[in-house]
């Protein structure tokens, strides 16, 4: 089992490009989950998943951010018109019952 | 608003000490207490959960404190070694809502 899978690991967009991220939860896994971790911020929610379906994306900025997971195998964030304040690490976990998160190793996005 | 909040942020400790890390609740539906491990470049791995109907939990020489009355936990690292130095994050859910998270506490062992 490799676990949650991201990528790429580090990506670097100038101000105002799109930005996708990746991730890939464990097999069987129900549930998918999107942070966003900053040293200021510390984690923050963004939204999340369960059998494929958007359940609750309160923690997801209106404009720009959206996030989807067209199949049961990998999920995408992705940040348009990508700003300074974006730049932060982006982490992905998925659960089977909600109770235990396995968090990927996340994706650093530095915005110039 | 911070639901979930841990104390202290940062934590120094000699090798061979106990390391007491706090977390404090505001929502008392909460009733899973996750505590995840987190070292630089990786994502949290979790450490240790306790339900709201124990008031103690004990894996290792990771144990957790917990009291349903005050809203509050901790988490008891015995005979702290240089590589327990990580992040320590507490996090809290009830049933039907997603975990949060605690900012923090960075423990430093020193040999």
């Amino acid at each position: 089992n490799a676990g949650v899978i991201q990528t790429p690991r580090h990506k670097v967009t100038g101000k105002g490009q799109e930005a996708t991220l990746w991730c890939e939860p464990i097999s069987g896994h129900s549930a998918v989950f999107w942070y966003r971790q900053t040293i200021v911020q510390g984690l923050e929610f963004l939204t999340y998943f369960r059998n494929q379906a958007p359940i609750d994306d309160s923690g997801m900025p209106k404009e720009r951010f959206s996030a989807q997971m067209p199949n049961q195998s990998h999920s995408t964030l992705k940040i348009q018109s990508t700003q300074p304040q974006d730049s932060a690490v982006y982490l992905c976990a998925s659960s089977f019952d909600r109770a235990e998160q396995y968090f990927g190793p996340g994706t650093r996005l530095t915005v110039l | 608003q911070q639901q979930v909040r841990q104390s202290p942020q940062s934590l120094t400790v000699w090798e061979g000490e106990t390391a007491i890390l706090n977390c404090s609740y505001e929502n008392s539906a909460f009733d899973y207490f996750p505590w995840y491990q987190q070292f630089p470049g990786e994502g949290p791995a979790l450490l240790i959960a306790i339900r709201s109907v124990s008031d103690k939990k004990e894996d290792g020489g990771f144990t957790i404190f917990f009291n349903k009355r005050e809203k509050n936990l901790s988490l008891h690292i015995k005979d702290s070694q240089p590589g327990d130095s990580a992040t320590y994050f507490c996090a809290a859910r009830n049933s039907g809502t997603y975990q949060r998270f605690g900012t923090g506490t960075k423990l430093q062992v020193v040999p």
